[in-house]
């Protein structure tokens, strides 16, 4: 269902920057790219979205290849805080429907 | 506040029993759904509501029955329980319809089911 590709776990060192990939090769052109990400006994909290153009904000970057077909979620300082599984999800433009995958443990070490 | 509340978050039950799992948001959405986490962490879809209307209601036996009574608030209504139904079930919400927007989703802190 999910249609992404993420590798089960990463690691990552503190305050080092940490670049999780995406793999979705039959995206379609509508199809947005979000990311969740899910602390330890929490619900999935939204990180960050985009189409086709990199995006910004205050809690990670996105890049997005230039054909589309993947991307990667940029922690530009991980914290110990930031351990969690992290989702990459598409989402067609007219629709909230949500499918999960197994998304990329990330494991923070001090 | 929270904006997504769940309650209760631990619910242990014997297999057989009827039981509830209650939901609320505070952020004014219109759209709320119910996923449900299984043990291998797999987060999959049961029900989604707009404006109490059912929109969403994926392949889940019909011992699961949610019920909206207003906007703000989605329960989650389970019969005669099964062991399968041991899970973490989250409810979240969204600002816009499930079909027609791109709304991020909001979820709770999720309700974690034993049935023994």
């Amino acid at each position: 269902d999910a249609k992404t590709t993420q590798p089960n776990s990463m690691e990552s060192n503190e305050e080092e920057p940490v670049h999780l990939p995406c793999n979705h090769s039959t995206i379609s052109g509508t199809d947005y790219i979000h990311w969740y990400r899910q602390l330890p006994s929490q619900g999935p909290e939204y990180v960050i979205h985009g189409l086709t153009s990199n995006v910004n904000n205050r809690m990670a970057s996105l890049a997005i290849a230039e054909d589309r077909k993947s991307s990667t979620l940029i922690l530009h300082r991980a914290t110990l805080r930031d351990a969690a599984v992290y989702y990459c999800i598409l989402r067609p433009y007219n629709n909230n429907d949500m499918r999960f995958g197994a998304g990329t443990r990330l494991t923070v070490k001090p | 506040d929270t904006a997504v509340s769940q309650t209760p978050k631990y619910l242990v039950t014997q297999m057989g029993n009827d039981k509830s799992i209650k939901c609320e948001q505070n952020l004014g959405h219109d759209t709320m759904y119910w996923y449900k986490q299984d043990s291998k962490k797999f987060l999959k879809i049961m029900f989604s509501y707009n404006n109490k209307e059912l929109i969403i209601n994926e392949t889940v036996p019909n011992r699961f029955s949610p019920k909206s009574p207003d906007k703000a608030h989605l329960n989650l209504h389970i019969n005669s329980l099964e062991l399968g139904d041991s899970a973490v079930y989250f409810c979240a919400s969204s600002r816009g319809p499930p079909r027609g927007t791109n709304e991020k989703l909001f979820f709770g802190s999720g309700t974690q089911l034993s049935v023994l």
